[in-house]
């Protein structure tokens, strides 16, 4: 099937600093993002969905970003806190489908 | 803590073995997940229960076979593993199944090792 991915598999930034993950997806007909947290030993949670008649959607410190022209989605946290190192992953769907992930992205905050 | 709840957390078992995974939502989510998860892999899809009813199977090998008894609960049978089978079997469900856009919600897991 098409895949959804990431530009850059890890990701180092100062606590305080905004982090920006970036992912590209190649299915025209998905219409609904998701970005995921998972942590060591944990399963993925949810961080932020957005749908494709949007292109903006703001939460929590969390912003996602959609431009279904270049098919890319961005998930930026604001003020990085050590406790937003994880793998981050992207995951699109078109409706009738299954959820698809991409690759992942591993966020290290340093102090 | 999630609204997910997997058991067991670990699970060692021998090839000949027969296990079960359980997982439990009570958030009366219609739609239940079985996904298996590789390290530093994306999780993926094996199976898909919308209102109690297999919808999708990835392509599973038999040795796993999955139960919906109810609207709340799914089970995942094991029998005659690989060792290749260890991974990290993660548990979802979600408001609608497929047709719909809604988030999945997962539980921690259960860390399966074959030996």
């Amino acid at each position: 099937g098409e895949s959804v991915g990431l530009h850059l598999p890890t990701l180092s930034v100062q606590e305080g600093d905004n982090s920006i993950i970036n992912c590209a997806y190649s299915n025209s007909a998905s219409d609904y993002f998701i970005w995921y947290k998972q942590e060591s030993g944990k399963g993925p949670q949810f961080i932020i969905d957005i749908r494709s008649n949007m292109d903006k959607r703001q939460g929590q410190r969390v912003t996602v970003l959609l431009n279904k022209t270049v098919k890319h989605l961005s998930l930026q946290i604001a003020a990085t806190q050590p406790g937003d190192s994880a793998v981050y992953f992207c995951a699109e769907k078109a409706t009738g489908y299954a959820l698809n992930f991409g690759k992942g992205t591993s966020l290290l905050v340093t102090p | 803590d999630t609204e997910v709840t997997q058991t067991p957390k670990h699970l060692v078992m021998g090839m000949t073995n027969k296990k079960s995974l359980k997982c439990e939502q009570h958030m009366g989510h219609r739609a239940m997940y079985w996904y298996k998860q590789k390290a530093k892999k994306p999780p993926e899809l094996m199976f898909v229960y919308s209102y109690e009813k297999l919808s999708i199977n990835e392509s599973v090998p038999s040795r796993f076979s999955p139960e919906c008894p109810n609207s709340s609960l799914l089970n995942l049978h094991l029998h005659a593993l690989q060792p290749e089978d260890s991974a990290l079997y993660l548990c979802a469900s979600s408001q609608e199944s497929t047709g719909g856009n809604s988030p999945l919600h997962f539980g921690n897991g259960t860390r399966l090792t074959v030996t």
